[in-house]
This record gives structure tokens, C-alpha cells and sequence, in this order.
């Protein structure tokens, strides 16, 4: 069966701290990767999707980025953390089409 | 106006209720919809899935959708404290990787 694991679970950062966080998904293969944001009162956020090795797509401009370096790798990174960057990161993968699979997220609070 | 529109409660009920939940949308070419249910400090979790209009059930569960309105709804029968979570409804035009749309979520607490 296909499993996703997220970490950590809970990070606080400093302002102007990297980020990195990693997603991985066992038992599939060329799955359609996904990050989401989930932030108080606001719901579920896109913020990149991926259909394959190196290929990443962006729904919100800002100074998160994504990467794919392996099949079943995704990760989640940032130069500077801003405080507005605080928030609920899900990893998440769709296989044949029906809904989404989502890891257990990663709580960031930056101070 | 927003495409996804969902009540985020909290909505308390006693233990045996029946459960309405609701979402309305906009956006008429939204084909596919889905139910989940997330509990607290946890990723959400898919409980329904369901293409075009029509019923669908499992177990205490029930999804309708009425794509004439733009409304979906969950109904939770018999409901349980187990059932304290919040729920978030979604939808997207295609299946596949498609972009999917949620709603807020709506928080119900199943009160003992």
C-alpha cells in the first residue's frame, strides 16, 4: 500500500532562518507530488505541484520554492522565513485520480 | 466572491444526530467533489469522492450533489464523538492532477 511520510511535525524558525522540509511516498511510482499551506481561518492553499523529476509548477509567487530531486522525493525549502510564512505544510499525492493522499503535515510557527 | 463557499462553525450536535454539512460554489465546471475530514494536528483525510450529481453512501456517510444548485452536502448519521473533526469539502473540473479547490472546513464537535 502507498504511504507518505512528512517532517518534522513541529518546527519553530526564527525570522530570516532557511527552511526545509521533505516529503517522501513509498509503494508508487511517478506520482503527482503536491504542497499545500493550510493557515488559520484560510483553508488549504496550493503552493507547488509536481508531475515529475524536475518539473515543478508554482500557484502562489513568493519566497517559497519547491524541488523534486528523486521520483518519490519532494521538498519544501526557503532562503529567508518571513513570519507571514507561519502556517500548517502538507504534503500531499494523487495517484489514479481520486483525491488526495496527505501526509501528516509539518506546524511552522516562525518568531 | 469566492469559488468555494463553506461554513467554518463550529457546529455542536449530541451524540446520535444527524449531521448536515454544506458547501456552495461558483464555479460550474467543478465535475468532481469531495468530502474530507481532518482531525486536530493531523492532515486531512478523503471520506468521500464523488463524480457529477447524484447520492453517494458509505456506511454512516452520505455525499449529494446537486450540480443545478451549486451545492454539495455531507450527512453523517448516528453521529459519534469520534466524528469531532473538521470537515472540508472540494472540487475540481477533472480528475488527475488538476488543481483541486477547498473549502474552509467546517468544525463539528459530537457532544457525549
Amino acid at each position: 500500500s502507498q504511504t507518505i511520510h512528512q517532517w518534522p511535525a513541529t518546527l519553530v524558525q526564527p525570522v530570516g532562518s532557511p527552511l526545509s522540509l521533505e516529503c517522501t511516498v513509498e509503494g508508487t511510482s511517478n506520482p503527482n507530488l503536491y504542497w499545500y499551506r493550510q493557515a488559520a481561518g484560510r483553508g488549504l492553499q496550493l503552493l507547488f505541484y509536481s508531475v515529475g523529476i524536475g518539473q515543478i509548477s508554482s500557484e502562489v509567487p513568493q519566497n517559497l520554492s519547491a524541488s523534486r530531486p528523486q521520483d518519490r522525493q519532494f521538498i519544501l525549502s526557503s532562503k529567508k522565513l518571513l513570519l507571514s510564512d507561519s502556517g500548517f505544510y502538507l504534503c500531499a499525492w494523487m495517484g489514479t485520480g481520486y483525491g488526495y493522499t496527505f501526509g501528516s503535515g509539518t506546524r511552522l510557527t516562525v518568531v | 466572491q469566492k469559488e468555494v463557499e463553506q461554513d467554518p462553525g463550529p457546529l455542536s450536535v449530541p451524540e446520535g444526530a444527524i449531521v448536515s454539512l454544506n458547501c456552495t460554489y461558483s464555479n460550474s465546471a467543478f465535475q468532481y467533489f469531495m468530502w474530507y475530514r481532518q482531525y486536530s494536528r493531523k492532515g486531512p483525510e478523503l471520506l468521500m469522492y464523488t463524480y457529477s450529481s447524484g447520492n453517494k453512501e458509505d456506511g454512516r456517510f452520505t455525499a449529494q450533489v446537486d450540480k443545478s444548485s451549486k451545492y454539495i452536502s455531507l450527512f453523517i448519521r448516528d453521529s459519534q464523538p469520534s466524528d469531532s473533526a473538521t470537515y472540508l469539502c472540494a472540487m475540481s473540473a477533472s480528475g488527475g492532477y488538476q488543481k483541486v479547490t477547498f473549502g474552509i472546513g467546517t468544525k463539528l464537535q459530537v457532544i457525549p
